[in-house]
């Protein structure tokens, strides 16, 4: 069991936009502004799309947005194309003795 | 250009110690702002976070594992090393390394590795 919940499957179709959530507690999600999410295709390496909430690194789309109210952190994607389908990870700092948690991850197919 | 690359057996049997290198290149370990990761995941499952090291060589552990991890540093080798002990068949995972950054994020991943325990 994942510390952090996020929905097993989500799917819209080209050009929709979709969000996904990453429930936690107020030991990480809501407690930080410290939550990153990461998308991964089939046998590749995760791959950083939004750090500290809603920033996203050089490089990542700007359909791609996070943000965050309480315990729930949400990644939306906007313009859905065939490439962004994919599973796609949040994580936290959590102030537990446990530095990081990941969410249970989400698959997302674009229809 | 930050690269990391983990290397360490591909099979170990039950009850064994595992051990894994990550090599890194493109920063340094002493002042890597967060300093290196290890997160594994198992065959069509999340990702888990084991265990981190700081460049100041403070180190973090997943609560669950605690017990059975090691990880460490060689500055001069460019090197982070994880030690698991007492493996088990639920163990079998793709094991990655990867710098932490800004947030407490992972910006640069290696390519994975895959470890099989089985006898």
């Amino acid at each position: 069991q994942s510390a952090l919940t996020q929905p097993a499957s989500v799917s819209g179709s080209p050009g929709q936009s979709i969000t996904i959530s990453c429930t936690g507690t107020s030991s990480d999600v809501g407690g930080y502004n410290y939550v990153s999410w990461y998308q991964q295709h089939p046998g590749k390496a995760p791959k950083l799309m939004i750090y500290e909430v809603s920033n996203r690194p050089s490089g990542v789309p700007d359909r791609f947005s996070g943000s965050k109210s309480g315990n729930t952190a949400s990644l939306t994607i906007s313009g859905l194309q065939a490439e962004d389908e994919a599973d796609y990870y949040c994580s936290s700092y959590t102030s537990s003795s446990t530095l990081v948690v990941f969410g249970g991850g989400t698959k997302l197919t674009v229809l | 250009q930050v690269t990391l690359k983990e290397s360490g057996p591909v099979l170990v049997k039950p009850t064994e110690t595992l051990t894994l290198t990550c090599t890194v290149s493109g920063f340094s370990l002493s002042n890597a702002r967060m300093g290196v990761s290890w997160i594994r995941q198992p065959p069509g499952k999340a990702l888990e976070w084991l265990a981190h090291i700081f460049s100041n060589d403070e180190k973090s552990y997943s609560t669950s594992l605690k017990s059975r991890l090691t990880i460490s540093k060689d500055t001069s080798k460019s090197q982070v090393v994880l030690t698991m002990t007492n493996m088990d068949p639920v163990d079998t995972a793709t094991y990655y390394c990867a710098r932490m950054g800004w947030g407490y994020s992972y910006g640069s991943w290696g390519q994975g590795t895959l470890v099989t325990v089985s006898s």
